[in-house]
């Protein structure tokens, strides 16, 4: 049972549109969302993340768009840089608080490729 | 530099062959975790460990092992490594589960 939902394998986009990447999740538990972006050869990295109580958070480039009632958020890359070419990966966070073991649960990640 | 070290980065070995793979942060983080990335399934948690001495079960643990004696290592034993095992395999540390996770550069093992 997958609990957090990347439904597209892959993206292409021309370099300086936006790329938007999505994912959906189940759990009405995840109160924070995390986005990690990993280059081949490379572990991931963090890339912007979300709390549960905002419905946007901006890092130059980068805006992560969270929509609580449609389980939905989603990634906005503007504009998109040959250099952002990486599988982007989104978590959920599952905290012990709330009765869930504390973890991140992981996406299966979108493949995004940025032509120049 | 804050980091997390896995050591091999590469590895090929045999079936039934006890492996080792080590895994080192240098950020005093009290949650470490071990993932494998495998071709369409993305990151699974194998093990994790909330602190010394404290390890848990993650989503596909079976065919594997940890210890956490020292807060800083966390080492992920293979006893009798399969052909299933072949995969890409992180480690990770926080401060909390719930936070940004650091990653280290990933092995990559094949069992034969």
């Amino acid at each position: 049972d997958q609990q957090v939902k990347q439904n597209s394998p892959s993206l292409s986009v021309q370099e300086g549109r936006i790329s938007i990447l999505n994912c959906d999740y189940t759990n009405s538990m995840f109160d924070y969302f995390l986005w990690y972006k990993k280059y081949p050869a490379e572990g991931p990295t963090f890339l912007i993340s979300i709390s549960s109580i905002k419905d946007k958070n901006e890092d130059g480039r980068f805006t992560v768009f969270l929509n609580k009632s449609a389980k939905h958020l989603s990634l906005h890359i503007v504009p998109s840089q040959p250099g952002d070419s990486a599988v982007y990966f989104c978590a959920a966070s599952d905290p012990l608080t709330q009765g869930g073991s504390e973890k991140l649960v992981f996406g299966k990640g979108t493949k995004l490729t940025v032509n120049p | 530099e804050a980091q997390v070290t896995q050591n091999p980065r590469y590895l090929i070995t045999v079936t039934g062959k006890k492996l080792t793979v080590t895994c080192s942060q240098n950020m005093n983080h009290e949650y470490m975790s071990w993932y494998r990335q495998d071709p369409g399934l993305g990151l699974r948690q194998i093990y994790y460990s909330m602190n010394v001495e404290a390890t848990d079960k993650g989503d596909v643990p079976e065919g594997y092992k940890v210890s956490r004696k020292e807060k800083r290592n966390f080492p992920l034993i293979l006893e009798s490594p399969s052909p299933n095992q072949t995969s890409l395999y992180f480690c990770a540390s926080s401060q909390r589960g719930y936070n940004e996770q650091f990653f280290g550069p990933g092995t990559r093992l094949t069992v034969l």
